[in-house]
């Protein structure tokens, strides 16, 4: 089982519709970064958080430590939200490092 | 603020070949780490360092070497190139280490390497 699970893998949707994207992680954390990647490749950070929720602007993330899982929503979305979503986790065992899960592919349609 | 800046953007390798992923990043950064991204697998890391003169290895650091001499550098090494290395080499750079305070991640806009 791997550490991370992302789901779903793909996602479309139409503009203006609310997405909801999955994080699930079997280790025990201290906190959960989100990352957005566009089609270009670059990778931006858009949220690291410990407990409950951050919000910016149209993104919301939430994160409960009990359940070991977080969501990021995406409200009124837009085309360019098109992107990867990707979320990782410091491991106990090591918290210098990351453990990435695979992406959500969302793509928006006008 | 430049940011994180990593060169080449692109490079293509022939085996046994040797070169080096520069990063530089001028905020500051104690951590520093590099990664790649291959198909259908997350990112993974190769090495990273915490600070100057201090560097750790991570997931898949065979192949690699590196080397933190300066706060703002990290340059990445491949000292003979391998077919298995073509990916795409992203590095970034935090304040701490990712599980403290708020130290989100800064990327660089990241390097595709191709090893023939």
């Amino acid at each position: 089982k791997n550490e991370v699970e992302q789901s779903p893998q793909n996602l479309t949707a139409q503009e203006g519709e609310f997405i909801t994207i999955n994080c699930s992680y079997s280790v025990g954390i201290s906190a959960l970064h989100w990352l957005q990647q566009h089609p270009g490749g670059g990778i931006v950070s858009l949220f690291m958080l410990s407990s409950g929720k951050k919000k910016h602007g149209r993104l919301i993330a939430t994160i409960n430590i009990q359940e070991k899982h977080s969501s990021l929503h995406i409200t009124a979305s837009h085309p360019r939200d098109s992107a990867v979503y990707i979320c990782a986790v410091p491991p106990p065992y090591n918290t210098d490092k990351l453990i990435f899960g695979t992406g959500t592919r969302l793509q928006v349609f006008p | 603020n430049a940011g994180v800046t990593q060169t080449p953007k692109f490079q293509v390798l022939k085996t046994g070949q040797s070169m080096t992923l520069q990063c530089a990043q001028d905020m500051n950064h104690e951590y520093m780490s590099w990664y790649r991204q291959d198909p259908g697998m997350g990112l993974r890391l190769i090495h990273y360092s915490v600070g100057a003169g201090i560097t750790d290895q991570g997931e898949v650091p065979n192949g690699y070497n590196v080397s933190r001499s300066t706060t703002e550098d990290f340059p990445l090494r491949l000292l003979s190139a391998a077919p298995s290395q073509t990916s795409v080499y992203f590095c970034a750079s935090s304040y701490g280490v990712p599980n403290s305070g708020a130290n989100v991640l800064t990327f660089g806009a990241g390097s595709r390497l191709t090893v023939l």
